[in-house]
């Protein structure tokens, strides 16, 4: 059984450019959420999607943005990276709105 | 605002020797308390869901309880490979699937 894949594994961005990345949930989850790991702190919510729809916003700026397919898979979209958006990026499938999440294992940013 | 705070930061223990980890929470509307272990570099993998004061589960050598205002896993008899970082969240009500972390425990088993 395929878990929650994501990619890239891992990426350098330079100040100022903007990234893309992807996220693919477990078979039969409708809800994707996002969430920002910095090292040596506990993963801070972005997003949650769920049927394609936004269900929740953390305390990101806007230059953070997301979007969920038809197939329930997801984008993350970051513009205009700051050196601290170097970053674990976690996403997570959940089958419902309210239930257990399951995370992938990460992108590794580093915006230099 | 919404708190969880784990405690310790990080513990050592000798194999065999059993322990206990805090995530202590301030929340209103608990929906649901979760236990995750991380891995270094590594996606959080999930443990347990508890979701009433009193509640508690188990699995190998790890049992997680919850009260109304603290969890705790008891780790028995660890063994190496349970070295990693365990980390706590709070799902509130309100709709939504936000998960609010604590900063977690780092635990090391050594030989």
């Amino acid at each position: 059984d395929a878990g929650v894949t994501q990619s890239p594994t891992h990426l350098i961005k330079t100040r100022g450019q903007h990234v893309t990345l992807r996220c693919s949930p477990i078979s039969g989850h409708k809800s994707v959420s996002w969430y920002q790991q910095v090292l040596g702190q506990g993963p801070q919510f972005i997003f949650q999607y769920y049927e394609k729809e936004e269900r929740g916003r953390g305390n990101f700026p806007d230059r953070f943005s997301a979007r969920q397919f038809p197939n329930y898979s997801s984008e993350l979209n970051v513009n205009a990276l700051l050196l601290g958006d170097s970053a674990l990026y976690l996403c997570a499938s959940s089958w419902g709105s309210n239930t257990e999440a399951f995370f992938g294992q990460g992108t590794r940013l580093t915006v230099v | 605002e919404d708190q969880v705070t784990q405690s310790p930061e990080a513990l050592r223990l000798q194999e065999g020797e059993s322990s206990s980890l805090n995530c202590s929470y301030t929340v209103s509307g608990l929906r649901g308390l979760f236990w995750y272990r991380q891995d270094p570099g590594k996606g959080p993998e999930f443990l347990f869901t508890l979701y009433s004061a009193g509640e508690e589960k188990e699995k190998e050598r790890l049992k997680a309880t919850l009260t109304k205002k603290e969890s705790f896993l008891h780790i028995t008899a660890p063994k190496p490979e349970d070295s990693a970082t365990y980390l706590c969240a709070v799902h509130k009500g309100g709709g939504g699937n936000k998960l609010t972390f604590g900063t977690g425990t780092q635990l090391k088993v050594e030989l």
